[in-house]
């Protein structure tokens, strides 16, 4: 079992927008401004999208953004693209005595 | 061009024992922490072990804290993971992981993984 929880799937046609939610605790994602959002192609190593909530590292589109409420983040992709296609996984810091960073299940994305 | 690659991975016997490496280049290897961070097959992504940028400091999962061993070489720009008393359940895709440089710890750079099997 994940700490943090994301849906196993989620769907949308193209140019449309879609947000994937990624819920933790006040110990990791409610407690502290460090979520990063990863994707991750089919025998890839996982990309960084997003970092500290709501950064873009260089080169990132800006279709994708990050945000959060509480102990709730959420990775919204706008305009969505056949290439958008993946496994996308968050990821807070922890305050947890047994973790320092803690991963979500991962959430498939299928661009219809 | 950060470059991380990943060594070492191969099929090893329960119980056995195992030490990966992570060579880098691209940036200035001693200002960063280091993570490895590792996927079992078809599974998601699972944080292992963090080492500070000096090797002063080290973070590990329940799941490997007594097993497994991080270090680093920073004369010789690289990470390393010792691992023993292997199980089955850390049969995995291992990634090497640059950490962001923020305080609360993301990984910017990736390596392509090594493979570690653990199987009689």
């Amino acid at each position: 079992q994940s700490a943090l929880t994301q849906p196993a799937s989620v769907s949308g046609s193209p140019g449309q927008s879609i947000t994937i939610s990624c819920t933790g605790t006040s110990s990791d994602v409610g407690g502290y401004n460090y979520v990063s959002w990863y994707q991750q192609h089919p025998g890839k190593a996982p990309k960084l999208m997003i970092y500290d909530v709501s950064n873009r590292p260089s080169g990132v589109s800006n279709r994708f953004s990050g945000s959060k409420s509480g102990n709730t983040a959420s990775l919204t992709i706008s305009g969505l693209q056949a290439e958008d296609e993946a496994d996308y996984y968050c990821s807070s810091y922890t305050s947890s005595s047994t973790l320092e960073v803690v991963f979500g299940g991962g959430t498939k994305l299928t661009v219809l | 061009e950060v470059q991380l690659v990943e060594s070492g991975g191969v099929v090893v016997q329960p119980g056995g024992s195992l030490r990966l490496s992570c060579a880098a280049s691209g940036f200035t290897f001693d200002d960063y922490a280091m993570h490895w961070v590792r996927q079992a097959p078809g599974k998601g992504l699972e944080w292992v072990s963090l080492i500070s940028w000096d090797g002063g400091s080290t973070y590990y999962a329940d799941s490997v804290k007594g097993r497994f061993t991080i270090s680093r070489d920073n004369s010789k720009n690289s990470l390393y993971l010792q691992m023993n008393s292997l199980r089955a359940e850390d049969t995995a895709l291992y990634y090497c992981a640059k950490d962001g440089g923020g305080g609360g710890y993301y990984f910017d750079y990736w390596g392509q993984g090594t493979l570690v099997t653990v199987s009689s």
